[in-house]
């Protein structure tokens, strides 16, 4: 098993529909994240959960909801999204939050909205 | 707003140069500067990182600079190969608790590596 596994990699949605993303990690890490990867921009980081709990969410619309039922899972749920919502999103774990830098990202979920 | 620039935006570098890439910031409580590289297809993998007490880190080919009185870090990667060729990010780390924490991220620099 890799790192940390994210599905589906690829995902194309209308603007009504309802879906998740998916991610596991195998590395016994207590932090999980989701950033969200868009051309021209940095790497934005959108929630952070630290045993299970959120400790982050930086002013991500509602249409974007997180769910992290243990240490190893983390979802993200999609609804009503924006055509500008489309981009690569990213899972990523750490040991600890204490210690964001030395992340693990998964491969990716590239998501597009028409 | 907290900043990392970096530059440049593209590289291009013949098989065996040196490749550089430069990242400067703003705010000086930051400690913590990791350099992430990532493969068309895949998520960012660290790669090398530095502390602000430590004005140099090689790891095999790849070595970070650091200038804490310039308030610039640098990744050099010397004999570079056409396995390099990827997007190179840097990253800075806030110091204290909480949201001051996160990783501030530079836009990126694509490298690519002629054979």
């Amino acid at each position: 098993e890799t790192g940390v596994t994210q599905t589906p990699r690829h995902l194309v949605m209308g603007m009504t529909n309802k879906k998740s993303l998916k991610c596991e990690q195998h590395l016994g890490h207590n932090a999980m994240y989701w950033y969200k990867q868009s051309a021209k921009k940095p790497l934005e980081l959108m929630f952070v959960y630290n045993f299970k709990e959120q400790t982050e969410n930086n002013s991500v619309p509602s249409r974007f909801s997180p769910e992290c039922p243990n240490s190893s899972h983390l979802f993200l749920h999609l609804h009503t999204l924006q055509p500008e919502d489309s981009a690569l999103y990213l899972c990523a774990s750490s040991q600890d939050e204490g210690r964001p830098g030395e992340l693990f990202f998964g491969e990716g979920s590239r998501l597009t909205v028409l | 707003q907290q900043q990392v620039k970096q530059s440049p935006q593209s590289l291009i570098v013949q098989k065996g140069g040196i490749s550089i890439i430069n990242c400067a910031y703003e705010n000086t409580a930051f400690d913590y500067f990791p350099w992430y590289q990532q493969f068309p297809g895949k998520g960012p993998a660290l790669l090398i990182a530095i502390r602000p007490d430590v004005s140099e880190k090689k790891e095999g080919r790849f070595t970070i600079s650091f200038n804490k009185s310039a308030k610039q870090f640098s990744l050099h990667i010397m004999d570079s190969q056409p396995g390099d060729s990827a997007t190179y990010f840097c990253a800075a780390r806030g110091q204290g608790a909480g949201n001051n924490r996160k990783l501030i991220w530079g836009l990126g620099t694509s490298l690519a590596v002629n054979p």
